[in-house]
């Protein structure tokens, strides 16, 4: 079963405005990952944030964790038309490093 | 990060037939593993492929289904058996480098049954 639900389930947006996508889980973590995926294609990896840390950024990207919450937040800045994905967050518990994944939210940014 | 292709990159099958999926990393890896993601759908676990022992699985897959082998640290295979239309799916390995570290995913396999 999914642990992770995200929302919103899709987001439509212009270009330059930002985008926050949220996701929550049910139970303890070793860290959070997020995701994108472009039209049913390989998913490429954005950010790992540890649970002992409560943000991350990489370019445009930040990442928020509340590990006491049990939820992560990823925000887009100045969003371009090639932010249009899916994206993922996807927690890792546990010892065996398995991933369970959120269901997601699409993104459509427009011009 | 690593490098990963899989092979082949989609496939269209018929019911009963078997599909096997190569998954190669361009470095030595740990973990290794092999989702699945239906239509429409997020990803989900099929099993942890561990170098020379049996896979181990999630439930609701079983390794008469879903055989996989990993020979070496760099290499993996899973097979698709006996298939149905249930089958179609998006194939994909992950690999991390050691165990908490990021996963990254190779670009999937499209598998289509009729």
């Amino acid at each position: 079963s999914q642990q992770g639900e995200e929302d919103p389930q899709a987001l439509s947006i212009q270009e330059g405005e930002n985008a926050t996508m949220n996701c929550s889980y049910k139970t303890s973590i070793n860290n959070l990952q997020w995701y994108r995926q472009n039209s049913g294609r390989g998913l490429v990896h954005l950010i790992l944030i540890r649970s002992n840390e409560r943000e991350k950024h990489s370019g445009r990207l930040r990442v928020t964790l509340d590990t006491s919450k049990k939820s992560s937040s990823l925000l887009i800045t100045a969003s371009r038309a090639a932010d249009t994905a899916s994206y993922f967050c996807a927690t890792d518990s546990g010892t065996a490093s398995k991933l369970t994944f959120g269901t997601g939210t699409r993104l459509q940014v427009t011009l | 990060s690593a490098v990963i292709s899989q092979k082949p990159s989609r496939d269209i099958c018929q019911r009963g037939t078997s599909l096997t999926i190569q998954c190669q990393v361009d470095s030595q890896v740990t973990m290794m593993f092999w989702y699945r993601q239906q239509p429409g759908q997020s990803l989900t676990l099929i099993a942890t492929a561990n170098q020379g022992s049996e896979a181990t699985y999630e439930s609701g897959f079983v390794i008469d289904k879903f055989p996989i082998s990993r020979p070496n640290l760099t290499f993996s295979t899973l097979t698709v058996s006996n298939m149905s239309p249930e089958d179609s799916s998006i194939y994909l390995c992950s690999v991390s480098k050691n165990r908490g570290d990021e996963q990254y995913f190779g670009p999937g396999t499209r598998l289509t049954v009729t």
